[in-house]
């Protein structure tokens, strides 16, 4: 079965630093989405991606955040200059369209804020 | 935005017995309603879904009912099992907004062999 899959498993930057998650959607997959889950609490929603433009944002996903699809198969969330509380779990999803179609969520990058 | 209310936020059963999990929404508009399970560091696995035109809909030990006068929903699992031991979230999301899932706080069930 086609999987999410998601690069580093773990990210340890120190503050202040850049940092790109990386992830490959399921191939015929259309819309893309990232969220966070700080140790221990609820998933949030991040942003939503598709047609190579953001659909929707969280107050989350600030002027420090930033998505992109580089090339056919790769999406990319990059923290410009990371503080210490955006140390979480962050999880790619993708689904093949919208309104009521499941989302399938990669393994996660826990990243570490130093 | 959208506001979802889960409980209970933590729930023990023996093996055997069956868990119930509620979840309130506050947006009339939302239609579309998964679960998720997520093993501890694992992912949100999503276990069963439901969309508003439906009430109930069940697969092998799990069944989730829906009211959307209320704006209620619940999940069902019976025979519980030790390999059920994990976080359930529940979620809903609407037609427009490109599909955010708006998550619920989560309940993290415990079967007791």
């Amino acid at each position: 079965e086609p999987e999410v899959t998601q690069t580093p498993s773990h990210q340890v930057t120190q503050m202040g630093q850049e940092v790109i998650l990386r992830c490959v959607p399921i191939s015929n997959h259309l819309y893309f989405y990232w969220y966070r889950q700080i140790l221990g609490q609820k998933v949030e929603f991040l942003v939503s991606f598709y047609n190579n433009e953001i659909s929707e944002k969280s107050e989350i996903f600030d002027d420090q955040f930033s998505v992109e699809r580089p090339d056919g198969s790769n999406f990319t969330l990059k923290i410009r200059s990371t503080k210490l509380e955006d140390s979480a779990m962050y999880f790619c999803a993708s689904s093949v369209g919208q309104g009521g179609e499941p989302q399938h969520f990669g393994d996660g990058t826990r990243l570490s804020i130093l | 935005g959208e506001n979802v209310e889960q409980h209970p936020s933590t729930l023990s059963v023996q093996e055997g017995d069956s868990a119930v999990i509620k979840c309130t929404y506050s947006d009339s508009a939302s239609n579309y309603f998964p679960w998720y399970k997520q093993e501890l560091g694992k992912r949100p696995q999503l276990i069963i879904d439901i969309r508003s035109n439906v009430g109930e809909k069940k697969d092998q030990r799990i069944a989730v009912t829906l009211n959307k006068t209320a704006k209620h929903f619940s999940l069902h699992i019976t025979e519980t099992q030790p390999e059920d031991s994990a976080v359930y979230f529940c979620a809903a999301s609407k037609p427009s907004g490109y599909q955010k899932v708006t998550f619920g706080t989560g309940t993290k069930l415990q079967v007791i062999p």
